[in-house]
């Protein structure tokens, strides 16, 4: 099992570019979350996808980030216009239990840095 | 305003000691906490977690406390070992509003 996929690793742009993050969640799996973390604020939830479905989308800081999720093996987070402030590390986690206590696995991450 | 505090943002320990990662939380209706472990450049992963009707949880050379009157719960690694040396993640379950909430870390140091 490959576990869950992230991409690219490292994203380096420039304020007001539009950047697109990646994840394939593990397969079967049917939830997937969308993680920022931050040294400040640590690890925060964005959005939560149930069967491909957006069920809470309240930590998406702003109308600049939107997530798709077009089928059961891919999810894309997307922020633009990009601003400094945005740099972090993204992570993707998926399970079966949806937003419980059930154990969740996450992918390597996406570091941010917006210039 | 965080409700999951891990006080320490770092601790360093002999190989072969105990260590005592700590976290205490603000609302006494959480039922679930578990304790996530991140290596550099890589995701959390779970390591064990403990229910609010317990008083601990143990699996091999870890070991969960929760203390419900104190609101605080540790993790005991026994013994310590250099690759135990992560960050490590305090994270409750908030039945009523439907969310996990997360602790900043504490990075654990294990030294030979």
């Amino acid at each position: 099992d490959a576990g869950v996929i992230q991409s690219p690793r490292h994203e380096v742009t420039e304020m007001g570019q539009e950047v697109t993050l990646r994840c394939k969640p593990i397969s079967g799996h049917n939830s997937l979350f969308w993680y920022r973390q931050t040294m400040m604020r640590g690890l925060e939830l964005l959005i939560y996808f149930n069967n491909n479905v957006p069920i809470d989308d309240s930590g998406m800081p702003e109308d600049r980030f939107s997530a798709k999720m077009p089928n059961a093996s891919f999810s894309t987070l997307k922020i633009q216009p990009s601003e400094p402030r945005d740099s972090a590390v993204y992570f993707c986690a998926s399970n079966n239990g949806g937003v419980s206590y059930n154990e969740q696995f996450f992918g390597p991450g996406t570091r941010l840095t917006v210039l | 305003d965080q409700q999951v505090k891990q006080n320490s943002p770092s601790l360093s320990v002999q190989e072969g000691r105990i260590s005592i990662l700590n976290c205490d939380y603000t609302n006494s209706m959480f039922d679930y906490f578990l304790w996530y472990k991140k290596y550099p450049a890589e995701g959390p992963t779970f390591l064990i977690s403990i229910s609010s009707i317990k008083d601990k949880n143990e699996d091999g050379r870890f070991t969960v406390f929760l203390n419900k009157s104190a609101k605080h719960l540790s993790l005991h690694i026994v013994p310590s070992q250099p690759g135990d040396s992560a960050v490590y993640f305090c994270a409750a379950w908030d039945g009523n509003n439907r969310k996990l909430i997360w602790g900043l870390g504490t990075s654990l140091a294990v030294n030979p």
